[in-house]
């Protein structure tokens, strides 16, 4: 099984509004990724987690706050966002965060964010 | 920090034609990773090279890492309209210091028109 899962694959939420994104994988990954996408871009990063610790967060705003409850979830809660938040929110998985040669990624198939 | 220069950003082709697309960098590598994406979906994993000079083949696509692990190339031969999408490219390094990640391409829109 090398899937991983997002819910909801869409949400509109208005400025004020509090909601999160779900994220699942059963393949004993022990890093999880939170990536966000613009139409026709490439992914770009937001944190990592590795063994259910956050190990890098690339300088994101505060009203996206990640969580990780266990190895095989990651939960991505947004509050206060903004018009410009709207993108594609992907979550991704890998054995490892390290520097082993067949750490590939895999990716769910996203969540369409869009704010109002 | 890494930066990985993919082109070309945007191909328009003809069902059956051959196509290649290139990743260059002046940082080296530990494996670098294609993926396809259709809209509105996740990136799917096609292939990862790990070892300089190596050459994976998918069907009719055939992938290449450079000998320096600094470069890669995809070719498509006898493109269908099935092969369709984005395709992005991305390198496997420290980045910024000791964070290891992913660094991409800004990728290749691709489309096979009938």
């Amino acid at each position: 099984d090398t899937e991983v899962t997002q819910t909801p694959k869409h949400l509109v939420m208005g400025m004020t509004n509090k909601k999160s994104l779900k994220c699942e994988q059963h393949m004993g990954h022990r890093a999880m990724y939170w990536y966000k996408q613009k139409a026709k871009k490439p992914p770009e990063l937001m944190f990592v987690y590795s063994y259910e610790k956050l190990s890098i967060n690339e300088s994101v705003p505060s009203r996206f706050s990640p969580e990780c409850p266990n190895s095989s979830l990651l939960n991505l809660h947004l509050h206060a966002l903004q018009p410009e938040d709207s993108a594609l929110y992907l979550c991704a998985s890998s054995q490892e965060d390290g520097a082993g040669a067949y750490n590939e990624q895999f990716f769910g198939p996203g969540t369409r964010l869009t704010v109002l | 920090t890494q930066l990985l220069e993919q082109s070309p950003q945007f191909l328009s082709i003809q069902e059956g034609e051959n196509l290649t697309v290139y990743c260059n960098s002046s940082s080296v590598f530990s494996s670098l990773q294609w993926y396809r994406q259709e809209p509105g979906e996740g990136p799917v994993l096609l292939v990862t090279v790990v070892t300089g000079g190596e050459v994976k083949k998918l069907k009719r696509l055939t992938f290449q890492f450079g000998d320096a692990r600094k470069d890669s190339s995809l070719h498509i031969t006898a493109a269908q309209p099935g092969d369709t999408g984005l395709y992005l490219c991305a390198g496997a390094g420290y980045s910024g210091g000791s964070n290891y990640k992913l660094t991409f391409g800004k990728g290749t829109l691709l489309t096979v028109n009938p």
